[in-house]
Protein backbone atom coordinates (compact mmCIF):
# COMPACT_ATOMS: atom_id res chain seq x y z
CA UNK A 1 0.00 0.00 0.00
CA UNK A 2 1.22 3.09 -1.06
CA UNK A 3 2.25 6.07 2.05
CA UNK A 4 -0.40 8.16 -0.13
CA UNK A 5 -3.08 7.61 -2.01
CA UNK A 6 -5.27 9.42 -4.51
CA UNK A 7 -7.99 8.41 -6.78
CA UNK A 8 -6.12 8.48 -10.13
CA UNK A 9 -9.03 9.59 -12.42
CA UNK A 10 -9.44 10.75 -14.99
CA UNK A 11 -12.07 13.31 -14.12
CA UNK A 12 -13.78 14.43 -16.88
CA UNK A 13 -15.53 17.98 -16.42
CA UNK A 14 -17.32 20.48 -18.56
CA UNK A 15 -15.96 24.01 -17.88
CA UNK A 16 -17.54 26.19 -14.92
CA UNK A 17 -17.91 22.95 -12.62
CA UNK A 18 -16.36 22.22 -9.11
CA UNK A 19 -14.46 19.16 -8.68
CA UNK A 20 -13.01 17.59 -5.60
CA UNK A 21 -9.92 15.07 -4.89
CA UNK A 22 -9.53 14.02 -1.58
CA UNK A 23 -6.18 11.92 -0.61
CA UNK A 24 -5.27 9.91 2.26
CA UNK A 25 -2.05 9.34 4.14
CA UNK A 26 -0.85 6.45 6.10
CA UNK A 27 2.20 7.85 8.20
CA UNK A 28 1.07 10.32 11.51
CA UNK A 29 4.51 11.15 11.50
CA UNK A 30 3.81 13.01 8.67
CA UNK A 31 4.08 17.28 9.14
CA UNK A 32 3.64 19.72 6.12
CA UNK A 33 1.44 18.85 3.16
CA UNK A 34 0.65 20.22 -0.22
CA UNK A 35 -1.19 19.64 -3.35
CA UNK A 36 1.25 20.42 -6.41
CA UNK A 37 0.17 20.34 -10.19
CA UNK A 38 2.16 18.81 -12.97
CA UNK A 39 1.09 19.08 -16.50
CA UNK A 40 2.58 16.65 -18.99
CA UNK A 41 6.03 16.35 -18.80
CA UNK A 42 6.71 19.40 -16.52
CA UNK A 43 8.04 19.49 -13.38
CA UNK A 44 5.49 19.59 -10.90
CA UNK A 45 4.83 22.93 -9.09
CA UNK A 46 3.04 23.98 -5.82
CA UNK A 47 -0.40 24.82 -5.86
CA UNK A 48 -1.08 25.17 -2.34
CA UNK A 49 0.30 24.10 1.32
CA UNK A 50 -2.46 22.56 3.26
CA UNK A 51 -3.65 23.34 6.84
CA UNK A 52 -5.73 22.04 9.50
CA UNK A 53 -7.79 25.38 9.54
CA UNK A 54 -8.51 24.80 6.12
CA UNK A 55 -7.02 27.41 3.46
CA UNK A 56 -8.59 28.94 0.13
CA UNK A 57 -6.71 30.61 -2.45
CA UNK A 58 -8.85 32.13 -5.18
CA UNK A 59 -10.98 29.34 -6.67
CA UNK A 60 -8.88 26.59 -4.43
CA UNK A 61 -9.72 25.28 -1.25
CA UNK A 62 -7.51 23.14 1.00
CA UNK A 63 -8.43 20.95 3.88
CA UNK A 64 -7.00 18.72 6.16
CA UNK A 65 -8.16 15.68 8.57
CA UNK A 66 -5.17 14.97 10.66
CA UNK A 67 -7.41 12.76 12.27
CA UNK A 68 -8.56 10.68 9.92
CA UNK A 69 -5.05 11.43 7.93
CA UNK A 70 -7.38 12.47 4.74
CA UNK A 71 -6.73 15.82 2.62
CA UNK A 72 -8.73 17.46 -0.34
CA UNK A 73 -8.90 19.89 -2.72
CA UNK A 74 -11.83 21.64 -4.20
CA UNK A 75 -11.63 23.80 -7.28
CA UNK A 76 -14.70 25.66 -7.93
CA UNK A 77 -15.19 27.03 -11.56
CA UNK A 78 -12.74 24.81 -13.75
CA UNK A 79 -10.89 26.71 -16.32
CA UNK A 80 -9.79 24.82 -19.05
CA UNK A 81 -6.49 25.62 -18.01
CA UNK A 82 -6.55 23.71 -14.60
CA UNK A 83 -6.43 20.55 -16.95
CA UNK A 84 -3.54 18.51 -15.29
CA UNK A 85 -2.38 16.09 -13.15
CA UNK A 86 -2.89 16.96 -9.01
CA UNK A 87 -0.17 15.59 -6.65
CA UNK A 88 -0.96 14.74 -2.93
CA UNK A 89 2.38 15.40 -1.35
CA UNK A 90 3.49 15.46 2.14
CA UNK A 91 6.00 15.67 4.40
CA UNK A 92 7.28 14.00 7.21
CA UNK A 93 9.94 16.61 8.23
CA UNK A 94 13.15 16.56 9.72
CA UNK A 95 12.00 14.90 13.28
CA UNK A 96 9.77 12.82 11.95
CA UNK A 97 11.92 10.63 9.61
CA UNK A 98 13.28 13.38 6.78
CA UNK A 99 12.73 15.86 5.12
CA UNK A 100 11.11 14.47 1.60
CA UNK A 101 8.45 14.53 -0.23
CA UNK A 102 6.11 12.07 -0.63
CA UNK A 103 3.95 11.91 -3.86
CA UNK A 104 0.70 10.56 -4.74
CA UNK A 105 -0.09 8.53 -7.71
CA UNK A 106 -1.97 11.66 -8.91
CA UNK A 107 -5.53 12.67 -9.77
CA UNK A 108 -5.54 13.86 -13.44
CA UNK A 109 -8.00 16.45 -14.02
CA UNK A 110 -9.72 16.97 -18.06
CA UNK A 111 -11.92 20.25 -17.85
CA UNK A 112 -14.02 20.40 -21.50
CA UNK A 113 -15.59 22.57 -23.32
CA UNK B 1 12.33 35.04 -9.95
CA UNK B 2 15.14 33.17 -10.34
CA UNK B 3 14.31 29.55 -10.47
CA UNK B 4 16.03 26.19 -10.57
CA UNK B 5 18.55 25.72 -12.77
CA UNK B 6 19.10 21.80 -14.28
CA UNK B 7 21.35 20.63 -16.86
CA UNK B 8 21.02 19.56 -19.83
CA UNK B 9 17.62 19.26 -20.08
CA UNK B 10 17.57 16.36 -22.22
CA UNK B 11 20.45 13.26 -21.90
CA UNK B 12 20.54 10.22 -23.97
CA UNK B 13 23.04 7.68 -22.83
CA UNK B 14 23.51 3.86 -23.72
CA UNK B 15 23.63 0.98 -21.48
CA UNK B 16 26.42 1.14 -18.73
CA UNK B 17 27.67 4.39 -19.89
CA UNK B 18 27.87 7.22 -17.09
CA UNK B 19 25.49 10.38 -16.85
CA UNK B 20 26.25 13.11 -14.89
CA UNK B 21 23.09 16.33 -13.91
CA UNK B 22 23.57 19.38 -12.89
CA UNK B 23 21.34 21.17 -10.36
CA UNK B 24 21.45 24.59 -8.98
CA UNK B 25 19.50 25.90 -6.57
CA UNK B 26 17.27 28.87 -5.94
CA UNK B 27 19.43 31.37 -4.60
CA UNK B 28 20.05 31.42 -1.26
CA UNK B 29 18.66 28.10 -0.98
CA UNK B 30 20.66 25.44 0.92
CA UNK B 31 19.04 22.51 0.66
CA UNK B 32 18.64 20.65 -2.99
CA UNK B 33 16.64 17.22 -3.10
CA UNK B 34 16.95 14.72 -6.08
CA UNK B 35 13.92 12.95 -7.76
CA UNK B 36 13.52 10.45 -10.35
CA UNK B 37 10.19 10.25 -11.95
CA UNK B 38 9.68 7.09 -14.28
CA UNK B 39 6.86 6.35 -17.03
CA UNK B 40 3.37 6.93 -15.97
CA UNK B 41 5.07 6.81 -12.32
CA UNK B 42 4.98 9.26 -8.93
CA UNK B 43 8.30 11.41 -8.59
CA UNK B 44 10.76 9.10 -6.03
CA UNK B 45 12.86 10.57 -3.49
CA UNK B 46 16.56 9.79 -4.17
CA UNK B 47 18.73 11.98 -2.10
CA UNK B 48 19.10 15.41 -0.56
CA UNK B 49 21.85 17.53 1.07
CA UNK B 50 21.72 20.37 3.36
CA UNK B 51 24.65 22.99 3.93
CA UNK B 52 26.41 20.61 1.39
CA UNK B 53 25.77 17.28 4.23
CA UNK B 54 24.18 14.85 3.00
CA UNK B 55 20.57 14.93 5.25
CA UNK B 56 18.87 12.06 3.75
CA UNK B 57 18.82 9.53 1.61
CA UNK B 58 16.10 7.55 -0.65
CA UNK B 59 15.46 4.84 -3.07
CA UNK B 60 19.00 5.63 -4.92
CA UNK B 61 20.43 3.22 -6.34
CA UNK B 62 24.42 2.19 -4.86
CA UNK B 63 25.33 2.74 -9.03
CA UNK B 64 24.34 6.19 -8.31
CA UNK B 65 25.99 9.06 -6.32
CA UNK B 66 25.42 12.62 -5.25
CA UNK B 67 27.19 15.68 -3.78
CA UNK B 68 26.84 19.33 -3.05
CA UNK B 69 29.24 21.66 -3.59
CA UNK B 70 30.52 25.10 -2.23
CA UNK B 71 28.18 27.25 -3.80
CA UNK B 72 25.36 24.81 -3.15
CA UNK B 73 24.93 23.09 -6.80
CA UNK B 74 24.57 19.73 -6.63
CA UNK B 75 25.58 17.02 -9.26
CA UNK B 76 23.60 13.74 -9.28
CA UNK B 77 26.27 10.95 -10.97
CA UNK B 78 24.73 7.73 -12.17
CA UNK B 79 27.51 5.01 -13.47
CA UNK B 80 26.80 1.69 -15.12
CA UNK B 81 23.41 3.22 -16.71
CA UNK B 82 20.43 0.55 -17.17
CA UNK B 83 17.10 1.06 -19.47
CA UNK B 84 15.33 0.92 -15.90
CA UNK B 85 17.08 4.25 -15.28
CA UNK B 86 15.08 5.83 -18.21
CA UNK B 87 13.12 9.11 -16.49
CA UNK B 88 13.02 12.35 -15.68
CA UNK B 89 15.47 13.70 -13.04
CA UNK B 90 13.58 16.58 -10.71
CA UNK B 91 15.89 18.73 -8.33
CA UNK B 92 14.40 20.93 -6.07
CA UNK B 93 15.37 23.36 -3.55
CA UNK B 94 14.24 25.16 -0.49
CA UNK B 95 15.40 27.29 2.36
CA UNK B 96 15.90 25.18 5.01
CA UNK B 97 14.97 21.91 5.80
CA UNK B 98 12.53 22.00 8.40
CA UNK B 99 9.65 21.08 5.94
CA UNK B 100 9.50 24.31 4.28
CA UNK B 101 8.17 24.38 0.70
CA UNK B 102 10.47 22.63 -2.32
CA UNK B 103 10.91 23.90 -5.69
CA UNK B 104 11.62 22.18 -8.42
CA UNK B 105 13.55 22.69 -11.56
CA UNK B 106 12.44 21.90 -15.11
CA UNK B 107 14.02 18.39 -15.21
CA UNK B 108 16.28 16.30 -17.02
CA UNK B 109 14.95 13.62 -19.16
CA UNK B 110 17.39 10.44 -19.70
CA UNK B 111 16.72 8.62 -22.38
CA UNK B 112 19.05 5.18 -21.81
CA UNK B 113 19.09 3.14 -24.97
Amino acid sequence: RKEVEQDPGPFNVPEGATVAFNCTYSNSASQSFFWYRQDCRKEPKLLMSVYSSGNEDGRFTAQLNRASQYISLLIRDSKLSDSATYLCVVNRGVTGGGNKLTFGTGTQLKVEL
Amino acid sequence: AAGVIQSPRHLIKEKRETATLKCYPIPRHDTVYWYQQGPGQDPQFLISFYEKMQSDKGSIPDRFSAQQFSDYHSELNMSSLELGDSALYFCASSLGQGGETQYFGPGTRLLVL
